[in-house]
């Protein structure tokens, strides 16, 4: 069985651009949340989609945003990227969220440049 | 705020000998706790989680215990291996059925040959 699966792994952004990236959850998983890691901050939660609607919105602005489809894959987008965006991007799936495991994907190393 | 901290950033042990890494948590309606595992450039693997009606559970070489008296929660690791290096993570899950985790700062255990 497959797990959560984060294209792409890498990429390099200039400041002001705006990136998309990718989360196909466990199959069977419609619950798909994504977070933020940095060396600062830590893990911090971005938000929560299930059955295509956002669920749960961490404190982020409003640059950072996502959609769910469907098939429960995901994607996150951040407009008008700054250099303090430069983190990993975890995405992760459960079953429906709250008491259900949560498995997290190898994560999207963005940097900023 | 919310939060979910670790007493010790960094935890070294000899190898066959048992680890504890702790970790305390502020909502006292939390009822879904998780530990995970991060290795370098890798995403949070999971290693064991414990809802609130229990106060102990045990895995391979692994155990939890939870306390909500005074709201901690420990992960227990028997004969650590040098596989074990790692970040290991607490999680809190915010309450509800919503995949939204709050997570501790991490400890860093560095298992010595």
């Amino acid at each position: 069985k497959a797990g959560v699966t984060q294209t792409p792994r890498y990429l390099i952004k200039t400041r002001g651009q705006q990136v998309t990236l990718s989360c196909s959850p466990i199959s069977g998983h419609r619950s798909v949340s994504w977070y933020q890691q940095t060396p600062g901050q830590g893990l911090q939660f971005l938000f929560e989609y299930f059955s295509e609607t956002q669920r749960n919105k961490g404190n982020f602005p409003g640059r950072f945003s996502g959609r769910q489809f469907s098939n429960s894959r995901s994607e996150m987008n951040v407009s008008t990227l700054e250099l303090g965006d430069s983190a990993l991007y975890l995405c992760a799936s459960s079953l429906d969220g709250g008491r259900n495991t949560i498995y997290f994907g190898e994560g999207s190393w963005l940097t900023v440049v | 705020g919310e939060s979910v901290g670790l007493h010790l950033p960094t935890l070294s042990v000899q190898e066959g000998d048992n680890s504890i890494i702790n970790c305390a948590y502020s909502n006292s309606a939390s009822d879904y706790f998780i530990w995970y595992k991060q290795e370098s450039g890798k995403g949070p693997q999971f290693i064991i989680d414990i809802r609130s009606n229990m106060d102990k559970r045990q895995g391979q070489r692994v155990t939890v215990l939870l306390n909500k008296t005074v709201k901690h929660l420990s992960l227990q690791i028997a004969a650590t291996q040098p596989g074990d290096s790692a970040v290991y993570f607490c999680a809190e899950n915010s309450g509800g059925n919503t995949g939204k985790l709050i997570f501790g700062q991490g400890t860093t255990l560095q298992v010595k040959p």
